[in-house]
């Protein structure tokens, strides 16, 4: 059974301190590893998608990165507004190709 | 350029009554995903379809819950009868194809008494 698990659970930040996200996945076989924000109230929004280990990505304070088994989401510098719950998804393939299994999310809080 | 509309965003009604989501993707879309979300499970697929046609339902937690996808611009999930564990917010996603990055609507909040 694929397994997402994101830690910490939840992050205190000041602005301008950085700091990571991990994401670890268990899957017989990735086809994507997602990273989604969600704002209280709002659905999830789309920030990145990473299909091979070593691939990066990169928008504004946010870089995720993958290696085999986790996924990092790095904040440079956040501000109040990145303040959020991330999530990250796997698409392990198989026969339901179109299947998502997410994590339970890191809750990001950054004071100003 | 319109993202995923759910509606309606906030549903309360009584045990034992048929609710009715409503769901229309993004233009072009070929996918369209249900999922629900709530505390204790976080973020669940309950089915999606592909090209209208229903490719993986198993995440639907019983015969009181239905989906629909008549045509590429509408899909509906029925609850009926509903129950108080019913209660949660339902999303609606939708992609170009099923390994693509998905889009998520606003959601519709259900809740059950």
């Amino acid at each position: 059974e694929d397994q997402v698990t994101q830690s910490p659970e939840a992050l205190r930040l000041q602005e301008g301190e950085s700091s990571s996200l991990n994401c670890s996945y268990t899957v017989s076989g990735l086809r994507g590893l997602f990273w989604y924000r969600q704002d209280p109230g709002k659905g999830p929004e789309f920030l990145f998608t990473l299909y091979s280990a070593g691939e990066e990505k990169e928008k504004e304070r946010l870089k995720a990165t993958l290696t085999k088994k986790e996924s990092f989401l790095h904040i440079t510098a956040p501000k109040p507004e990145d303040s959020a719950t991330y999530l990250c998804a796997v698409n392990a393939g198989g026969t339901s190709y179109g299947k998502l299994t997410f994590g339970q999310g890191t809750i990001l809080t950054v004071h100003p | 350029d319109a993202g995923v509309i759910q509606s309606p965003r906030h549903e309360v009604t009584e045990m034992g009554q048929e609710v009715t989501l409503r769901c229309k993707p993004i233009s072009g879309h070929n996918s369209l995903f249900w999922y629900r979300q709530t505390m204790m499970r976080g973020l669940e697929l309950l089915i999606y379809f592909n090209n209208n046609v229903p490719i993986d339902d198993s995440g639907m937690p019983e015969d009181r819950f239905s989906a629909k996808m008549p045509n590429a611009s509408f899909s509906t999930l029925k609850i009926q009868p509903s129950e108080p564990r019913d209660s949660a917010v339902y999303f609606c996603a939708s992609s170009w194809t099923d390994y693509n990055e998905q889009f998520f609507g606003p959601g519709t909040r259900l809740t059950v008494l």
